[in-house]
């Protein structure tokens, strides 16, 4: 089953306003949360990221927070441009002392509109 | 170009035949990955390996196999027991998650079944 859940599954906004994408993760064992971005035809790339030790983190027009006891992260994505159109992954990164792997949301499909 | 090479970028298979997927990375990255992208699905992991000859099943392995002979390598298998193969095929991979845990994709391999 799908250990992350992301909303919403699309996302459109005026240009200039503000983006926010929600994420949830399931298992205690979570401590590292990626964001990607992927625009049409072209691999994920990260765009941000923050540790489970950490609450909140900003980077220019996109911020990330998290809320652990709530199992809870978000993106922020402020004064939107239509460049920022694309499909957004969160994703957690679930470790043990011997392994790990990275588990993906479904994916929201952001529309700048000018 | 983020050091992660797939290929083909294009395959097509009959129905009934396996299929092999190359994915090779020149980042010296101990963990690698496979996902399978599907529209509306998100990233969905098959198989991932942190270390040579070692590997785990993702959550929709079955109808794949996967080989980890070279740190650089790791090839995925389509078998003709994958009922529904058709699909974006994404590898990634990262260094192990004890300092920064970025997952670098390739530009991923798109499967035809015809």
């Amino acid at each position: 089953g799908e250990n992350v859940e992301q909303h919403p599954s699309t996302l459109s906004v005026q240009e200039g306003d503000s983006a926010v994408i929600k994420c949830t993760y399931s298992d205690s064992a979570s401590n590292y949360f990626p964001w990607y971005k992927q625009e049409l035809g072209k691999r994920p790339q990260l765009i941000i990221d923050i540790r489970s030790n950490v609450g909140e983190k900003k980077d220019q027009r996109i911020a990330v927070t998290l809320n652990k006891t709530a199992k809870h992260f978000s993106l922020h994505i402020t004064e939107t441009q239509p460049e920022d159109s694309a499909v957004y992954f969160c994703a957690d990164l679930m470790t043990t002392d011997s392994w790990g792997k990275f588990q993906f949301g479904a994916g929201t499909q952001v529309v700048v509109t000018p | 170009d983020g050091g992660i090479t797939q290929s083909p970028k294009y395959l097509f298979r009959k129905e009934g035949q396996n299929v092999t997927l190359s994915c090779e990375q020149n980042l010296n990255h101990d963990a690698m990955y496979w996902y399978r992208q599907d529209p509306g699905q998100g990233l969905r992991l098959i198989y991932y390996s942190q270390i040579v000859n070692d590997f785990q099943k993702g959550d929709i392995a079955e109808g794949y196999s996967v080989s980890r002979e070279k740190k650089e390598s790791f090839p995925l298998t389509v078998t003709s027991a994958q009922k529904n193969p058709t699909a974006f095929y994404l590898c990634a991979s990262s260094i192990l998650w004890d300092s920064n845990t970025e997952a670098f994709f390739g530009q991923g391999t798109r499967l035809t079944v015809v």
